[in-house]
């Protein structure tokens, strides 16, 4: 198994709603991480978990939850979000030391109504 | 990390290759270089890193110029497929975990 799978593949949610964003690896890749990808822009870092431990927090806004319950599993949990936060968000995994080499989902749209 | 510099948007024939250069003039001496490639509405691939010598794999060629100052991703015989934005990164290798990525080239592959 050579994916990163995430779902759902869309979202709509409300600016009052809590939701959460899954993502899935099997290739035994310690290091997992979120992106946020907008319109016609490439895509920024947000997070990263480096042995199920948090490692990484771009000054990302409170109410983007990260979770990493177990070494194959990341979720983001959503709340109170924005309009502007709607963004495609991807998902990617890699083994360290090989840290340059991510393999990514094909990512969450969220649209925030 | 190094600044990379791009062309916005470049286009080929298919069947063709595809040379898409990048310029990396601040790059160290521990730096590399990395390639990614994003089709619409799917997540950015890896296609090839390399340090300062040349590289090749399945998907492509790297080369990489002596002063290491700009480095020429080369698709040999492009395909519709091939169509997508394709990121140069530089980054030091296995030295953290950010990967961050450029403006790109789209690239386009014309039938």
């Amino acid at each position: 198994d050579t994916e990163v799978t995430q779902t759902p593949k869309h979202l709509v949610m409300g600016m009052t709603n809590k939701k959460s964003l899954k993502c899935e690896q099997h290739m035994g890749h310690r290091a997992m991480y979120w992106y946020k990808q907008k319109a016609k822009k490439p895509p920024e870092l947000m997070f990263v978990y480096s042995y199920e431990k948090l490692s990484i927090n771009e000054s990302v806004p409170s109410r983007f939850s990260p979770e990493c319950p177990n070494s194959s599993l990341l979720n983001l949990h959503l709340h109170a979000l924005q309009p502007e936060d709607s963004a495609l968000y991807l998902c990617a995994s890699s083994q360290p030391p090989r840290t340059g080499r991510n393999t990514f989902g094909s990512g969450t749209r969220l649209t925030v109504v | 990390d190094a600044k990379t510099t791009q062309p916005t948007s470049m286009d080929c024939a298919e069947g063709r290759a595809a040379n898409l250069p990048c310029n990396h003039s601040t790059i160290s001496g521990n730096e590399y270089v990395y390639w990614y490639r994003q089709i619409h509405s799917q997540g950015p691939q890896y296609i090839i890193h390399g340090l300062k010598n040349n590289e090749t794999n399945e998907m492509a060629s790297l080369i990489i110029t002596e002063d290491r100052k700009s480095s020429t991703l080369i698709l040999p015989h492009a395909t519709l497929r091939d169509t997508a934005v394709y990121y140069c990164i530089v980054r030091e290798v296995d030295s953290s975990y950010k990967l961050i990525f450029g403006s790109g080239t789209r690239l386009l592959v014309r039938p």
